[in-house]
Protein backbone atom coordinates (compact mmCIF):
# COMPACT_ATOMS: atom_id res chain seq x y z
CA UNK A 1 0.00 0.00 0.00
CA UNK A 2 0.99 3.55 -0.06
CA UNK A 3 3.55 4.81 2.17
CA UNK A 4 2.78 8.13 4.32
CA UNK A 5 5.79 9.95 5.93
CA UNK A 6 5.23 13.10 8.06
CA UNK A 7 7.34 15.48 9.33
CA UNK A 8 8.07 17.27 11.61
CA UNK A 9 7.25 14.80 14.12
CA UNK A 10 7.26 16.54 17.11
CA UNK A 11 6.78 20.87 17.34
CA UNK A 12 6.40 22.95 20.02
CA UNK A 13 5.26 26.55 19.63
CA UNK A 14 4.09 29.58 21.37
CA UNK A 15 0.86 30.90 21.05
CA UNK A 16 0.45 33.48 17.60
CA UNK A 17 3.14 31.44 15.60
CA UNK A 18 2.60 30.21 12.44
CA UNK A 19 3.52 26.53 11.37
CA UNK A 20 3.63 23.92 8.28
CA UNK A 21 3.30 20.10 8.71
CA UNK A 22 4.38 18.43 6.13
CA UNK A 23 2.81 14.72 4.28
CA UNK A 24 4.45 13.03 1.53
CA UNK A 25 3.10 9.94 -0.13
CA UNK A 26 4.41 7.29 -2.46
CA UNK A 27 2.21 6.81 -4.95
CA UNK A 28 -0.76 8.43 -6.87
CA UNK A 29 -3.59 9.31 -4.42
CA UNK A 30 -7.42 9.48 -4.69
CA UNK A 31 -8.37 10.52 -1.42
CA UNK A 32 -5.89 12.59 1.64
CA UNK A 33 -6.85 13.80 4.45
CA UNK A 34 -5.43 16.10 7.27
CA UNK A 35 -7.06 14.87 10.97
CA UNK A 36 -6.52 16.16 14.02
CA UNK A 37 -6.41 13.63 17.28
CA UNK A 38 -7.65 15.60 20.24
CA UNK A 39 -6.41 14.90 24.07
CA UNK A 40 -9.32 11.91 24.34
CA UNK A 41 -8.50 10.46 21.34
CA UNK A 42 -11.24 11.43 18.81
CA UNK A 43 -10.22 12.26 15.53
CA UNK A 44 -11.70 15.39 13.93
CA UNK A 45 -11.46 15.91 10.06
CA UNK A 46 -9.45 18.95 8.85
CA UNK A 47 -9.78 18.59 5.60
CA UNK A 48 -10.38 16.06 2.69
CA UNK A 49 -7.63 17.35 0.12
CA UNK A 50 -6.60 14.87 -2.71
CA UNK A 51 -5.52 17.78 -4.52
CA UNK A 52 -5.60 21.70 -4.68
CA UNK A 53 -5.73 24.37 -1.65
CA UNK A 54 -8.47 24.84 0.81
CA UNK A 55 -9.21 26.74 3.65
CA UNK A 56 -11.14 26.45 7.13
CA UNK A 57 -10.71 29.75 9.71
CA UNK A 58 -6.96 29.23 10.44
CA UNK A 59 -5.86 26.28 9.00
CA UNK A 60 -5.45 26.05 5.20
CA UNK A 61 -4.00 22.95 3.62
CA UNK A 62 -2.53 22.59 -0.13
CA UNK A 63 -1.59 19.27 -1.69
CA UNK A 64 0.44 19.21 -5.03
CA UNK A 65 -0.28 15.72 -6.03
CA UNK A 66 2.31 15.52 -9.49
CA UNK A 67 5.27 16.04 -6.31
CA UNK A 68 3.00 13.76 -3.94
CA UNK A 69 3.43 15.96 -0.80
CA UNK A 70 0.14 17.98 1.09
CA UNK A 71 1.11 21.14 2.99
CA UNK A 72 -1.06 21.82 6.38
CA UNK A 73 -0.53 25.20 7.88
CA UNK A 74 -1.67 26.72 11.05
CA UNK A 75 -1.88 30.06 11.98
CA UNK A 76 -1.83 32.40 14.54
CA UNK A 77 -1.68 29.06 16.56
CA UNK A 78 -3.83 28.40 20.22
CA UNK A 79 -3.42 26.39 23.02
CA UNK A 80 -6.32 24.67 21.93
CA UNK A 81 -4.85 23.35 18.54
CA UNK A 82 -2.62 20.96 20.67
CA UNK A 83 -2.66 17.45 19.68
CA UNK A 84 -1.84 15.14 16.73
CA UNK A 85 -2.20 15.90 13.64
CA UNK A 86 -2.61 12.47 10.61
CA UNK A 87 -2.09 12.66 7.30
CA UNK A 88 -3.81 9.61 5.83
CA UNK A 89 -3.92 8.70 1.90
CA UNK A 90 -5.21 5.87 -0.44
CA UNK A 91 -4.61 5.05 -3.61
CA UNK A 92 -6.46 1.76 -4.41
CA UNK A 93 -8.43 -0.63 -2.20
CA UNK A 94 -10.62 1.53 0.14
CA UNK A 95 -8.87 2.13 3.79
CA UNK A 96 -6.36 5.24 4.32
CA UNK A 97 -3.12 4.48 5.28
CA UNK A 98 -1.77 6.95 8.46
CA UNK A 99 1.34 8.63 8.67
CA UNK A 100 3.03 8.81 12.19
CA UNK A 101 1.80 11.82 12.73
CA UNK A 102 2.90 15.56 14.52
CA UNK A 103 2.58 16.01 17.71
CA UNK A 104 2.02 19.67 18.21
CA UNK A 105 2.34 21.59 21.60
CA UNK A 106 1.28 24.86 21.52
CA UNK A 107 2.52 27.17 24.42
CA UNK A 108 0.74 30.06 25.81
CA UNK B 1 -21.60 15.96 7.95
CA UNK B 2 -21.11 12.31 8.11
CA UNK B 3 -21.63 11.00 12.39
CA UNK B 4 -19.88 8.06 12.62
CA UNK B 5 -20.67 6.77 16.86
CA UNK B 6 -18.69 4.60 18.62
CA UNK B 7 -19.57 2.74 22.02
CA UNK B 8 -18.58 2.09 24.57
CA UNK B 9 -15.82 5.02 24.67
CA UNK B 10 -13.68 2.62 27.48
CA UNK B 11 -14.11 -0.71 29.10
CA UNK B 12 -12.06 -2.63 31.77
CA UNK B 13 -12.32 -6.13 31.72
CA UNK B 14 -10.98 -9.32 33.40
CA UNK B 15 -8.16 -11.34 31.16
CA UNK B 16 -10.18 -14.02 29.66
CA UNK B 17 -13.49 -12.76 28.80
CA UNK B 18 -14.68 -11.14 25.35
CA UNK B 19 -15.30 -6.98 24.84
CA UNK B 20 -17.58 -6.29 22.07
CA UNK B 21 -17.50 -2.94 20.26
CA UNK B 22 -20.24 -1.16 18.17
CA UNK B 23 -19.83 0.83 15.28
CA UNK B 24 -22.63 3.09 13.33
CA UNK B 25 -23.15 5.43 10.95
CA UNK B 26 -26.04 7.56 12.09
CA UNK B 27 -26.93 9.65 9.04
CA UNK B 28 -25.10 7.09 6.25
CA UNK B 29 -25.02 4.17 5.25
CA UNK B 30 -21.70 2.15 5.05
CA UNK B 31 -21.40 -0.75 3.14
CA UNK B 32 -17.83 -0.84 4.08
CA UNK B 33 -16.46 -0.01 7.25
CA UNK B 34 -12.73 -0.36 9.08
CA UNK B 35 -11.23 -1.15 12.25
CA UNK B 36 -7.70 0.54 13.62
CA UNK B 37 -5.93 -0.04 16.74
CA UNK B 38 -3.55 2.94 18.30
CA UNK B 39 -1.34 1.96 20.65
CA UNK B 40 0.43 5.00 22.80
CA UNK B 41 1.48 7.77 20.88
CA UNK B 42 1.80 5.79 17.90
CA UNK B 43 0.01 5.27 14.59
CA UNK B 44 -3.35 3.95 13.83
CA UNK B 45 -2.69 0.13 11.94
CA UNK B 46 -5.34 -0.80 10.03
CA UNK B 47 -6.38 -4.63 11.82
CA UNK B 48 -9.14 -5.00 9.17
CA UNK B 49 -12.29 -4.40 6.58
CA UNK B 50 -15.23 -4.79 7.24
CA UNK B 51 -18.08 -5.52 4.70
CA UNK B 52 -21.66 -5.52 5.02
CA UNK B 53 -23.22 -9.11 4.25
CA UNK B 54 -19.67 -11.04 4.03
CA UNK B 55 -16.56 -11.72 5.23
CA UNK B 56 -14.07 -9.20 6.94
CA UNK B 57 -10.76 -8.61 5.43
CA UNK B 58 -7.70 -9.33 7.67
CA UNK B 59 -4.75 -7.50 7.72
CA UNK B 60 -1.95 -9.80 7.43
CA UNK B 61 -0.61 -10.42 11.42
CA UNK B 62 -4.38 -9.71 12.59
CA UNK B 63 -5.61 -13.33 14.18
CA UNK B 64 -9.79 -13.43 12.56
CA UNK B 65 -10.37 -15.40 15.39
CA UNK B 66 -9.44 -13.47 18.28
CA UNK B 67 -10.93 -9.76 16.54
CA UNK B 68 -14.29 -11.39 15.39
CA UNK B 69 -16.07 -8.92 12.99
CA UNK B 70 -19.98 -8.99 11.67
CA UNK B 71 -21.35 -6.19 9.43
CA UNK B 72 -25.01 -7.28 9.38
CA UNK B 73 -26.66 -3.91 8.81
CA UNK B 74 -25.17 -1.25 6.13
CA UNK B 75 -24.73 1.29 9.66
CA UNK B 76 -23.32 -1.40 11.98
CA UNK B 77 -20.21 -3.29 12.47
CA UNK B 78 -18.91 -4.56 15.62
CA UNK B 79 -15.46 -6.20 16.61
CA UNK B 80 -15.40 -8.72 19.52
CA UNK B 81 -12.31 -9.27 21.38
CA UNK B 82 -11.91 -12.56 22.51
CA UNK B 83 -10.61 -14.31 25.52
CA UNK B 84 -8.75 -11.19 26.08
CA UNK B 85 -5.39 -10.99 27.09
CA UNK B 86 -3.61 -7.68 29.21
CA UNK B 87 -1.34 -6.97 25.61
CA UNK B 88 -5.15 -6.45 23.80
CA UNK B 89 -5.14 -3.67 25.58
CA UNK B 90 -5.56 -0.65 23.51
CA UNK B 91 -7.16 2.09 21.67
CA UNK B 92 -9.74 0.73 18.74
CA UNK B 93 -11.29 3.21 16.62
CA UNK B 94 -13.64 2.26 13.68
CA UNK B 95 -14.20 4.26 10.37
CA UNK B 96 -16.79 4.10 8.09
CA UNK B 97 -16.35 5.51 3.94
CA UNK B 98 -19.23 7.79 3.14
CA UNK B 99 -19.94 6.87 0.01
CA UNK B 100 -22.26 8.56 -2.40
CA UNK B 101 -22.43 11.89 0.04
CA UNK B 102 -20.37 14.30 -2.45
CA UNK B 103 -20.75 13.95 -5.95
CA UNK B 104 -17.64 13.36 -8.07
CA UNK B 105 -15.19 12.69 -5.61
CA UNK B 106 -14.08 9.54 -3.42
CA UNK B 107 -15.35 8.59 -0.89
CA UNK B 108 -14.58 10.50 2.43
CA UNK B 109 -13.74 8.20 5.52
CA UNK B 110 -14.98 9.46 8.85
CA UNK B 111 -13.93 7.95 12.49
CA UNK B 112 -15.79 7.03 15.46
CA UNK B 113 -14.85 8.17 18.75
CA UNK B 114 -12.24 5.23 19.96
CA UNK B 115 -13.20 2.56 22.47
CA UNK B 116 -10.22 2.64 24.73
CA UNK B 117 -10.09 -1.10 26.21
CA UNK B 118 -7.74 -2.03 29.44
CA UNK B 119 -7.42 -5.80 29.82
CA UNK B 120 -6.77 -6.31 33.64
Amino acid sequence: GIQVEQSPPDLILQEGANSTLRCNFSDSVNNLQWFHQNPWGQLINLFYIPSGTKQNGRLSATTVATERYSLLYISSSQTTDSGVYFCAARNSGYALNFGKGTSLLVTP
Amino acid sequence: GAVVSQHPSRVICKSGTSVKIECRSLDFQATTMFWYRQFPKQSLMLMATSNEGSKATYEQGVEKDKFLINHASLTLSTLTVTSAHPEDSSFYICSARAVGLYKNRAPEAFFGQGTRLTVV
